[in-house]
């Protein structure tokens, strides 16, 4: 069972397209993050949320964290290649160690020039 | 500055061989995690650390073992490799909050 599930799971687009991808739990966590992978390489931060509602802004990448804290979403305005990659969600579940550290499987987005 | 540093890079191992791998991290975070990835499951946590001397069970910790005898520093072993745990591995430590990551090591279990 995967405790943080995200959607969708593969992502292919043109230069220019507007997207947004999703990462929802049934349950409560303490804060999410959000990371990009490259090929080869491990995950980079782009991200952390941590009040419900709350909205983060990243250049041409929007990050909300849902009022109750379960879910999250990742928009990306006018994407270019430079923004394909593996788009990760992660959290520790509420009420739990903050070492435990779950992530969801990903989005993989290619950016087609 | 290094950040988190994982040795080796690329194992091959018999099945039934034992290994163990080292991670290391130099910017003194108390938190420190062991996670494998495979495709299309993500990143799975083995086991974490949340100090010098402590550890805990993640998600798939059955054939792993871990050890954080020194803040620096956190293994994980393979005491009986299996087919089954041919993936890549990733290390990262936090303090907590963002998590930094290891270059990864890509296991093969013939």
């Amino acid at each position: 069972t995967q405790l943080l599930e995200q959607s969708p799971q593969f992502l292919s687009i043109q230069e220019g397209e507007n997207l947004t991808v999703y990462c929802n739990s049934s349950s409560v966590f303490s804060s999410l993050q959000w990371y990009r992978q490259e090929p080869g390489e491990g995950p980079v931060l782009l991200v952390t949320v941590v009040t419900g509602g709350e909205v983060k802004k990243l250049k041409r990448l929007t990050f909300q964290f849902g009022d109750a804290r379960k879910d999250s979403s990742l928009h990306i305005t006018a994407a270019q290649p430079g923004d394909t990659g593996l788009y990760l969600c992660a959290g520790p579940p509420y009420g739990g160690s903050q070492g435990n550290l779950i992530f969801g499987k990903g989005t993989k987005l290619s950016v087609k020039p | 500055n290094a950040g988190v540093t994982q040795t080796p890079k690329f194992r091959v191992l018999k099945t039934g061989q034992s290994m163990t791998l080292l991670c290391a991290q130099d910017m003194n975070h108390e938190y420190m995690y062991w996670y494998r990835q495979d495709p299309g499951m993500g990143l799975r946590l083995i086991h974490y650390s949340v100090g010098e001397g402590t550890t805990a069970k993640g998600e798939v910790p059955d054939g792993y073992n871990v050890s954080r005898l020194k803040k620096q520093n956190f293994l994980l072993g393979l005491e009986s490799a299996a087919p089954s745990q041919t993936s890549v591995y990733f290390c990262a430590s936090s303090y907590p909050g963002e998590a930094f990551f290891g270059q990864g090591t890509r296991l093969t279990v013939v």
